[in-house]
């Protein structure tokens, strides 16, 4: 029973574009939602988070969105880079702090 | 900062072997994940600690698999006796849990391959 679900197993966009990634989940008890970027032979790293009080956080470039009524979030990239081909993982952190993670979006940024 | 460090990257065994893999958590955090990746079933969590005190192993596959945390900067995962299906890449992954989205910081993770 995946609780967090990322139905897109790969996005391609052009370079300068907007990426942006998908992400849905079950469970209510969730308190945190996070994104993680994974480049290969690496661990993933954190790249931004959001409260499941709010409805939006922005770093930079990249901006998560959560929709609570729908249970989905959203990770927008703009605009890509090269360097953002990598594969995203969504999480949701419990209140015991158990984190799960979808399966990931490989992200291909097109020259 | 040395981040977190697991050991090997790389381990291949035969079926029917014990695997040990290893975990040193970043000094101060007090939370330590362990996780399997594979191309079907995404990343997995196995089993995480608070405080060095096992919270949740439900994710754990079988009887197969035990996880240890001796102490504040040491963890192991062993596999025993190992099985073909248990070949994928395994994380370790701490993080400091005070209150809010404490990100997890992972290592680069150890490749395991059982023939």
């Amino acid at each position: 029973d995946q609780q967090v679900k990322q139905n897109s197993p790969s996005l391609s966009v052009q370079e300068g574009r907007i990426s942006i990634l998908n992400c849905d989940y079950t469970n209510s008890m969730f308190d945190y939602f996070l994104w993680y970027k994974k480049y290969p032979a690496e661990g993933p790293t954190f790249l931004i988070s959001i409260s499941s009080i709010k409805d939006k956080n922005e770093d930079g470039r990249f901006t998560v969105f959560l929709n609570k009524s729908a249970k989905h979030l959203s990770l927008h990239i703009v605009p890509s880079q090269p360097g953002d081909s990598a594969v995203y993982f969504c999480a949701a952190k419990r209140r015991d702090d158990k984190i799960i993670f979808g399966k990931g979006t490989r992200l291909h940024i097109l020259p | 900062d040395a981040g977190v460090i697991q050991s090997p990257r790389h381990e291949v065994t035969e079926m029917g072997q014990e695997v040990t893999l290893r975990c040193k958590p970043i000094s101060g955090h007090n939370s330590l994940f362990w996780y399997r990746q594979t191309m079907m079933r995404g990343l997995e969590l196995l089993i995480y600690f608070n405080n060095n005190v096992p919270i949740d192993d439900s994710g754990m596959p079988e009887d197969r698999f035990s996880a240890k945390m001796p102490n504040a900067s040491f963890s192991t995962l062993k596999i025993q006796p190992s099985e073909p299906r248990d070949s994928a890449v395994y994380f370790c992954a701490s993080s400091l849990v005070v209150t809010g989205g404490s990100p997890l910081h992972f290592g680069n993770g150890t490749r395991l391959t059982v023939t």
